[in-house]
């Protein structure tokens, strides 16, 4: 079946520590797109890439970074620069390029980020 | 700019009983909304959404829920709400050809029998 898949499932970080978050599609599509969510505040919008090579930064990005190398691929690190990072980390993806690219998003199973 | 404000961060309901979820949003052009559910331990799911068609939208679980430009709400409702509908609920707004949605803060639903 397709899907998305995040691994992950827990991860803790040490201080000081960089961490990679893996996200993996096998629909097929374009746009992937990372998620923290935090109680209280919804989702928020990390970095999200609309094809290979190429990605942009979200509403908070800093103390983040992407790659793109793969269409199936957007791994995310979570940097030492990134003082918070406790959070549940959502990815998603959504189908190939048209008028109405935010039709339906797909969401990954998530990973759950602690802080030892 | 962008932003959804979801007006009740929990909302508690008997089983059999109507549901409503409250959202108001905020958008500079003509906005694309979306309900979305978020079982516990389980990713987010679509519930329904509203891309300048009709403005009462169904979806799928017996939700539905009414555009309203006027009062810039996308409110979420369901006649009778069964004990699988506990869970975090987002409303989302985006605009056409912008890949960047805004998530409300979510309302938690809890069911009681």
């Amino acid at each position: 079946d397709g899907g998305i898949t995040q691994s992950p499932k827990y991860l803790f970080r040490k201080e000081g520590q960089n961490v990679t978050l893996s996200c993996e599609q096998n629909l097929n599509h374009d746009a992937m797109y990372w998620y923290r969510q935090d109680p209280g505040q919804g989702l928020r919008l990390i970095y999200y890439s609309q094809i290979v090579n190429d990605f942009q930064k979200g509403d908070i990005a800093e103390g983040y970074s992407v790659s793109r190398e793969k269409k199936e691929s957007f791994p995310l690190t979570v940097t030492s620069a990134q003082k918070n990072p406790t959070a549940f980390y959502l990815c998603a993806s959504s189908g190939p390029i048209t008028i109405s690219t935010n039709e339906k998003l797909f969401f990954g199973s998530g990973t759950q980020l602690s802080v030892l | 700019a962008q932003s959804v404000t979801q007006l009740d961060s929990h909302v508690s309901v008997s089983e059999g009983t109507p549901v409503l979820l409250r959202c108001n949003y905020s958008s500079s052009y003509s906005p694309s909304l979306f309900w979305y559910v978020q079982h516990p331990n389980k990713g987010l799911q679509l519930l329904l959404k509203y891309t300048s068609a009709a403005t009462l939208v169904k979806g799928i679980n017996g939700f539905e829920a009414e555009f309203k430009k006027s009062e810039t709400s996308f409110h979420l409702t369901k006649p009778s709400a069964h004990m699988s509908d506990a869970a975090e609920y987002f409303c989302v707004v985006s605009q056409v050809n912008d890949y960047k949605l805004s998530f409300g803060a979510g309302t938690t639903v809890t069911v009681r029998a």
